[in-house]
Formats: C-alpha cells, structure tokens, sequence
C-alpha cells in the first residue's frame, strides 16, 4: 500500500494563477483533510471532507476549494494564488470515527508551495 | 475553544540524557491527546495517543488533567530521537471524523 501519496511534491506559482493540488489515499478511508504548515504556526485544517461527495470547511478554509469526487481522492485548488499562500500542504486521511484506529490521521508527504 | 501550546520551539539535549517535551492544552470536555514526529524528510505520523498509555521507541506521555499536560517524557535520549515533534488534541467536526488541533512544534535536536 501506498498509504498516503500527494502530487506535486513542489510548485512555484506566480500571483494570480490557479493550481490543483491532488490527494490520494488506498486504504479506503472514510475521512480526508487538508492542512497547511507554517513556520511557528503547526499545522492548521483547511477543508476535510467525511466522505465522497462531501466537504467542509475548516479553520483557514479562504481562498482555498475543494472537491471529493472519488472516495481515494481529495483535491485542494487555489483559484488565484496570493503569496500569503505560501506554505507546505499536508493531506490526511483516516478510518471512520469508532473503527479500530479511527483516531489517527495518516499523513501525505507534503506538497511545498511558493506562490510569487 | 481548543488550543495546544508547547513553549519550546527548540530542545537540545546530548544522547542519553532525559528528554521531556512540553504540552499544554486548553478544552472543555474530556480530551484526547496524541504526539505526532516528523523526522526529516519524512511524512508526520503518530508517536503515540495517551488512551492506549503505551511507550513507543521509549517515550511516554501521561494525561494530567489538573495541569492541562501532557509531556512526553524519555529517559535516554538517542540521536534517531532527533525530530519536529507535534503535540495534538482531536475534537470532533460536524458529520463524523476528527479534527486535530496542533501544537506548533518542538524540534529535538541529540548531540553526541
């Protein structure tokens, strides 16, 4: 299993441009979430989504969308990129709530973002 | 509303002394806490959930509700310790799943 995979790894952006951020998991999880990673800030929720075909916001969901169109998918996009966007993009998922290890997130690798 | 705080963004410490990183949390009901590791150049994943009070690669972490802690705790510190590590408290969102509020981080860095 490939457990959590993101794509692309790394992206430079230019003010004004859109870009999609994609997510994919294999271990049939119920649950995706997005976050962003900031120096000195943790990581903060920005969309989660509690299965296919829904989402919903999180802490710092502006200037940020998302779709769920497939249950292993969760694709963050940026309509108009601004440099306050600039960050390391984390994508998770996890089992459903009460299942055994329903409480742990599993991690992506990250996607590094810099938006010009 | 939820809130983690950990003081120290950076812990030095040489191998084989006693490791503790520091967690303070702030919640209304009954909390769930976990630390979560981030080595370098590798995904974050978990260490360790206090409601299976188990020790993973030596570390410990108890829940002490009067003081809102939950340290995580080793008495010897090893050089593969050396990491971002990230306390974090679940609560639940609407329509199912977990939201985890995170700490900001503490690195750990083992000198020889």
């Amino acid at each position: 299993n490939a457990g959590v995979t993101q794509t692309p790894k790394f992206r430079v952006l230019k003010t004004g441009q859109s870009m999609t951020l994609l997510c994919a998991q294999d271990m049939n999880h119920e649950y995706m979430y997005w976050y962003r990673q900031d120096p000195g800030m943790g990581l903060r929720l920005i969309h989660y989504s509690v299965g296919e075909g829904t989402t919903a916001k999180g802490e710092v969901p502006d200037g940020y969308n998302v779709s769920r169109l497939k249950k292993q998918n969760f694709l963050l996009g940026l309509e108009s990129a601004a440099p306050s966007q600039t960050s390391v993009y984390f994508c998770a998922s996890s089992p459903l709530w009460g299942r055994e290890g329903g409480d742990t997130q599993y991690f992506g690798p990250g996607t590094r973002l810099t938006v010009l | 509303a939820q809130r983690v705080t950990q003081p120290e963004k950076l812990l030095s410490v040489f191998k084989g002394a006693p490791v503790e990183l520091k967690c303070n949390y702030s919640y209304s009901g009954s909390p769930e806490l976990f630390w979560y590791v981030q080595y370098s150049r590798q995904r974050l994943q978990l260490l360790l959930r206090h409601i299976s009070r188990e020790s993973i690669k030596g570390f410990t972490a108890d829940l002490n509700k009067g003081e809102t802690s939950f340290h995580l705790k080793k008495p010897f510190a090893q050089e593969e310790d050396s990491a971002m590590y990230y306390c974090a408290l679940s609560g639940s969102l609407t329509g199912g799943g977990n939201k985890l509020t995170f700490g900001t981080g503490t690195q750990l860095k083992v000198e020889l």
